[in-house]
């Protein structure tokens, strides 16, 4: 009964590889997030897509490329792996965002540990 | 600059003590507020949120918060801590939405708690 599911838990490679992580959600939500965690816990937004269509994109590198086949998953492919790519990326899911006087809370998967060696 | 503040880094408490996190937010419009919790090697868990009303706000664990409008502050508090409450916490915002506005989630740079015995 897994709401948010990150596969995988652990990912270790080297500098220069392509590498994907897969993110599902079985809330029935129509929104869902990308989020890098550094090595000093900062949390800071990448990518939303709402209903498969992408909403907001931060000021990150164009190595990364999420994709949203359907509404319940968005995975996150990231190319010519950089040492400083390592960090912790959580995938979230909401109710898409309303004009309505209130946000929609985000519910976070485990996360994925991503190493670059 | 728009911003979320955690002023503590660490805190340490005697398991039995009572704990207050603080978070400072700097928006022009109030945003809607959240806690989140992160238990080591863990996702990100909901504490609790602030979108309008009663300004003492209550949520999971035992734990409570407080909008202070005149302090631009919505602290974490619990009467009484368990060991099992050592962990990472966040205060995050959503800046108040526009039309067609986005549910992003900005997050402080959190405060480790340890809990001794």
């Amino acid at each position: 009964d897994t709401a948010v599911s990150q596969t995988p838990k652990y990912l270790v490679t080297q500098m220069g590889n392509d590498k994907s992580i897969k993110c599902e959600q079985n809330l029935g939500h129509d929104t869902m997030y990308w989020y890098k965690q550094d090595s000093k816990k900062f949390l800071k937004i990448m990518f939303s897509y709402n209903n498969k269509e992408l909403i907001i994109n931060e000021t990150v590198p164009n190595r990364f490329s999420p994709k949203s086949p359907d509404k319940a998953h968005l995975n996150l492919h990231i190319n010519s792996l950089e040492l400083g790519d390592s960090a912790v990326y959580f995938c979230a899911s909401s109710h898409p965002p309303s004009d309505r006087d209130y946000s929609e809370t985000q519910y976070f998967g485990p996360g994925t540990r991503l190493l670059v060696l | 600059a728009q911003s979320v503040t955690q002023p503590d880094i660490h805190i340490t408490v005697s398991e039995g003590a009572s704990l207050e996190l603080r978070c400072n937010y700097s928006y022009g419009a109030t945003p809607y507020l959240f806690w989140y919790v992160q238990s080591p090697g863990q996702g990100l868990q909901l504490l609790l949120k602030y979108f309008s009303g009663d300004t003492l706000v209550q949520g999971i664990k035992g734990f409570e918060a407080e909008f202070k409008r005149s302090q631009s502050s919505f602290n974490l508090r619990k009467p009484s801590v368990h060991w099992s409450d050592a962990a990472e916490y966040f205060c995050a915002v959503v800046p108040r939405l526009i039309a067609g506005g986005y549910n992003k989630l900005i997050f402080g740079a959190g405060t480790r708690l340890a809990v001794h015995p």
